[in-house]
């Protein structure tokens, strides 16, 4: 079965400045989607970026990218130049491609606290 | 305007009671799922719909049931309440044959008493 791994229950960061968020993964298959998901204090899902595993090349939207790493199944989010917008929590996601449209495995989540 | 929709947004009840909860997407998409978010944040699958038939449901207790009347609605009915049903719950849509990026409305927060 396939398992997301969050290991940081908590973070924080200053204001503009840079910080990673780790995840970690547990497949046997070779082809699948990769997500991260923001939910602020609002309670609404949004996604933030996602990866394609048969793309080399890291994600990035604005200031949010990935360091994927397929071969020790690691799939980081850094955010740059931090935000007080971006506290909230981020949620880690996969998936495998269309077989039954399947749905999305979750980690725990990562709560990140944005200090002014 | 709203892509995935949900209503009610907070509900209420007593214990034993009956509820649904409605979900709407005008996307276009062909799936739609519910996922089940406790109160220590973990979000789960609990059924998807692919045009309107059932293609998963996780172990779920057969109080929920969940019912597609088209491709553009998925509803969410549960029997008898029980207290370990607070939780809010997350409708989710996708289109399959793309990357499938699912998209969720704004959950409901469902707390028994």
């Amino acid at each position: 079965a396939q398992t997301v791994t969050q290991s940081q229950p908590e973070m924080s960061v200053q204001e503009a400045e840079t910080v990673t968020l780790s995840c970690t993964y547990d497949t046997s298959e070779s082809d699948y989607y990769l997500f991260w998901y923001k939910q602020p204090p609002s309670r609404q899902m949004i996604l933030v970026i996602r990866q394609e595993a048969y793309k080399q090349q890291n994600a990035t939207e604005n200031r949010f990218s990935v360091n994927f790493q397929k071969a020790a199944k690691s799939f980081s989010l850094k955010i740059s130049d931090s935000q007080l917008g971006d506290a909230a929590m981020y949620f880690c996601a996969y998936r495998v491609p269309n077989s039954g449209n399947t749905p999305l495995v979750f980690g725990k989540g990562t709560r990140l606290s944005v200090i002014a | 305007d709203t892509a995935v929709s949900q209503t009610p947004k907070y509900l209420v009840t007593q214990m034993g009671n009956d509820k649904s909860i409605k979900c709407e997407q005008n996307l276009g998409h062909d799936t739609m799922y519910w996922y089940k978010q406790d109160s220590k944040k973990f979000l789960k699958i609990m059924f998807s719909y692919n045009n309107k038939e059932l293609i998963i449901n996780e172990t779920v207790p057969n109080r929920f049931s969940p019912k597609s009347p088209d491709k553009a609605h998925l509803n969410l009915h549960i029997n008898s309440l029980e207290l370990g049903d607070s939780a809010v719950y997350f409708c989710a849509s996708s289109l399959g044959h793309l990357i499938g990026t699912q998209y969720f409305g704004p959950g409901t927060r469902l707390l028994v008493l």
